[in-house]
């Protein structure tokens, strides 16, 4: 399917598990991102990617971890997961200078 | 210090009537300003931009309006119809950046 896909779209773990959630995208965008949206905040960044092999922090990268080995795949990391992390996570992309494209998003809840 | 702020969490209209969402900005830089949809259990949508060389973009029933002096950029719909109530996300750019920053969001609730 064209687009941008998310998985798993819903995913429970428990503290100290390490979880990683996939983004993949079939328009060859050069530009990926991780947000978080929690109640009252909004969308939050977590790391970008301006293309292969170069990523960067963005406002809350604490307890993540980011690759970005081929264009079209971003997964995000949990390391060792902590209850604070129980959000839904969005994963987005752009050609340039325009408008994202988000993903269906993947609710992940951390016990 | 938030740089995009919405500072009204929801916003409550009748169809039919319009629907006014509003945004504020701090960063004399931000020059792009967006405005994303996005309902329950899905990913946000583009809706509408405006680059700060325009005061004012529409598309249908959705018209930007961008006040540069105040900082301040408006979303109306026109008319308002059920199937428009969501959240509603403000973002801006600065100087090329491909990197927005969003407000916290607006919950719309449209009422037939």
């Amino acid at each position: 399917d064209a687009g941008i896909t998310q998985s798993p779209r819903y995913k429970i773990t428990e503290t100290g598990r390490q979880v990683t959630l996939m983004c993949h995208q079939t328009w060859s965008h050069s530009y990926m991102f991780w947000y978080r949206q929690d109640l009252g905040h909004g969308l939050r960044l977590i790391y970008y990617s301006a293309a292969a092999d170069i990523t960067d922090k963005g406002e809350v990268p604490d307890g993540y971890v980011v690759s970005r080995s081929k264009t079209e795949n971003f997964p995000l990391t949990l390391e060792s997961a902590t209850r604070s992390q129980t959000s839904v996570y969005f994963c987005a992309s752009t050609d340039a200078w325009g408008e994202q494209y988000f993903g269906p998003g993947t609710r992940l809840t951390v016990t | 210090d938030q740089q995009v702020k919405q500072n009204s969490p929801s916003l409550s209209v009748q169809e039919g009537r319009i629907s006014i969402l509003n945004c504020d900005y701090t960063n004399s830089m931000f020059d792009y300003f967006l405005w994303y949809k996005k309902y329950p259990a899905e990913g946000p949508t583009f809706l509408i931009s405006i680059s700060s060389i325009k005061d004012k973009n529409e598309d249908g029933r959705f018209t930007v309006f961008l006040n540069k002096s105040a900082k301040h950029l408006s979303l109306h719909i026109v008319p308002s119809q059920p199937g428009d109530s969501a959240v509603y996300f403000c973002a801006s750019k600065s100087g090329g950046s491909y990197i927005p920053t969003f407000g916290r969001g607006t919950s719309l609730i449209v009422h037939p």
